[in-house]
């Protein structure tokens, strides 16, 4: 079963600036099946990026995803008020356990 | 526009059963793969189960294994999930999500709102 480890935990960071988070997967997968999430407080999981590095439709391209392998990241270019939020990445049926993604 | 609906939810004993609905529009239902995604409270997100868009093949966490039943109506759009031997570790809000592909997870493109099942004595 593959594991997926996101890092940092809790990334503080100020508006305006970028945001890089990360995604480890415990064995190579295959950049088709991993997709990335925004959740705010309250509200369901929203797609942002799926096959890695494609984003979902309505998705600002402030928000891009990279990586193979067992590496993967999402990058937020400039950091909006309404980005801060948790954020996932997926596999198939696993779920890494989270970034928060604080104002600073 | 696509819609996901859950309801279902409640307070159940420990040992109890509960049965999760999903209603879907604004999308081929038959065609989709599908799926129940929850969250305890203050956690992260589980993968429950999936159930592909013709109901043939169905994949269960090892969490509830055994104890929960993914199913599909597609003559009446509607997904659900059937909770028996209910555990503490089971309150979560449930979500039901589509998923992207007919035949395997691959990912989830639409969620509904979520419900809460909450196991108390």
């Amino acid at each position: 079963e593959i594991v997926l480890t996101q890092s940092p935990a809790t990334l503080s960071l100020s508006p305006g600036e970028r945001a890089t988070l990360s995604c480890g997967a415990s064995q190579s997968v295959s950049s088709s099946y991993l997709a990335w999430y925004q959740q705010k407080p309250g509200l369901a999981p929203r797609l942002l990026i799926y096959d890695a590095s494609s984003r979902a439709t309505g998705i600002p391209d402030r928000f891009s995803g990279s990586g193979s392998g067992t590496d993967f990241t999402l990058t937020i270019s400039r950091l909006e008020p309404e980005d801060f939020a948790v954020y996932y990445c997926q596999h198939m049926g696993t779920f890494g356990q989270g970034t928060k993604l604080e104002i600073k | 526009q696509v819609q996901l609906v859950e309801s279902g939810g409640g307070v159940v004993q420990p040992g109890g059963s509960l049965r999760l609905s999903c209603a879907a529009s604004g999308f081929t239902f038959s065609s989709y793969g599908m799926h129940w995604v929850r969250q305890a409270p203050g956690k992260g997100l589980e993968w429950v189960a999936f159930i592909r868009y013709d109901g043939s093949n169905k994949y269960y966490a090892d969490s509830v294994k055994g104890r929960f039943t993914i199913s599909r109506d597609n003559s009446k759009n509607t997904l659900y999930l059937q909770m028996n031997s209910l555990r503490a570790e089971d309150t979560a809000v449930y979500y039901c999500a589509k998923d992207s592909s007919w035949g395997v997870p691959y990912y989830f493109d639409y969620w509904g709102q979520g419900t809460l099942v909450t196991v108390s004595s």
